[in-house]
């Protein structure tokens, strides 16, 4: 079936440690996205991609880095640098020719403790 | 820059009573308009969008919307809510030239009473 694929679901880390936030798609879509869930802020954007080999900075990029080697792979990697990186973390893409219309992943808790 | 209000943070409704949920947005022309709904610790799912034309749309689930230019609003309705609709509920904006990417509003938290 084709869809976006966020993994792992859930995933704790020691304060301090690099993580990393899996999504892959076989949607054949151009543009992915990061955004950060909070309780109570809706969903800011971290990082965009619009074509392999090229990404940029969305509202909240300070702590993450993305790569984006492959059109179907957009690997998100929260750092140390993250002050409060226990969130929410929703993968999404766009066809292209389907302005601004987003489709989302189910999606990955991330716990610093 | 565009932004996005929703002003009702939690609703409650009786099943098979009408809902609106309200959106207001701020932008200088006219905006790309969706609406996505959220389950408990899941994705958004989008429900449906307005880009131009008719200025009422229909989505899945038997959700519609209707864009006032007037009103700067973007409300979703639907006529009868079952208790499946019980979720979180997103408005978001989006403008030509925005790269496709898109702002939204704080989101909306719709309990349904049996």
């Amino acid at each position: 079936d084709g869809g976006i694929t966020q993994s792992p679901k859930y995933l704790f880390r020691k304060e301090g440690q690099n993580v990393t936030l899996s999504c892959e798609q076989n949607l054949n879509h151009d543009a992915m996205y990061w955004y950060r869930q909070d309780p109570g802020q809706g969903l800011r954007l971290i990082y965009y991609s619009q074509i392999v080999n090229d990404f940029q900075k969305g509202d909240i990029a300070e702590g993450y880095s993305v790569s984006r080697e492959k059109k179907e792979s957009f690997p998100l990697t929260v750092t140390s640098a993250q002050k409060n990186p226990t969130a929410f973390y929703l993968c999404a893409s766009t066809p292209q020719g389907e302005r601004n219309t987003i489709y989302f992943g189910e999606g990955s808790w991330l716990t610093v403790v | 820059a565009q932004s996005v209000t929703q002003p009702d943070i939690h609703i409650t409704v009786s099943e098979g009573a009408s809902l609106e949920l309200r959106c207001n947005y701020s932008y200088g022309a006219t905006p790309y308009l969706f609406w996505y709904v959220q389950s408990p610790g899941q994705g958004l799912q989008l429900l449906l969008k307005y880009f131009s034309g008719d200025t009422l749309v229909q989505g899945i689930k038997g959700f519609e919307a209707e864009f006032k230019r007037s009103q700067s609003s973007f409300n979703l309705r639907k006529p009868s809510v079952h208790w499946s609709d019980a979720a979180e509920y997103f408005c978001a904006v989006g403008v030509s030239g925005g790269g496709n990417k898109l702002t939204f509003g704080t989101g909306t938290q719709l309990k349904v009473e049996l």
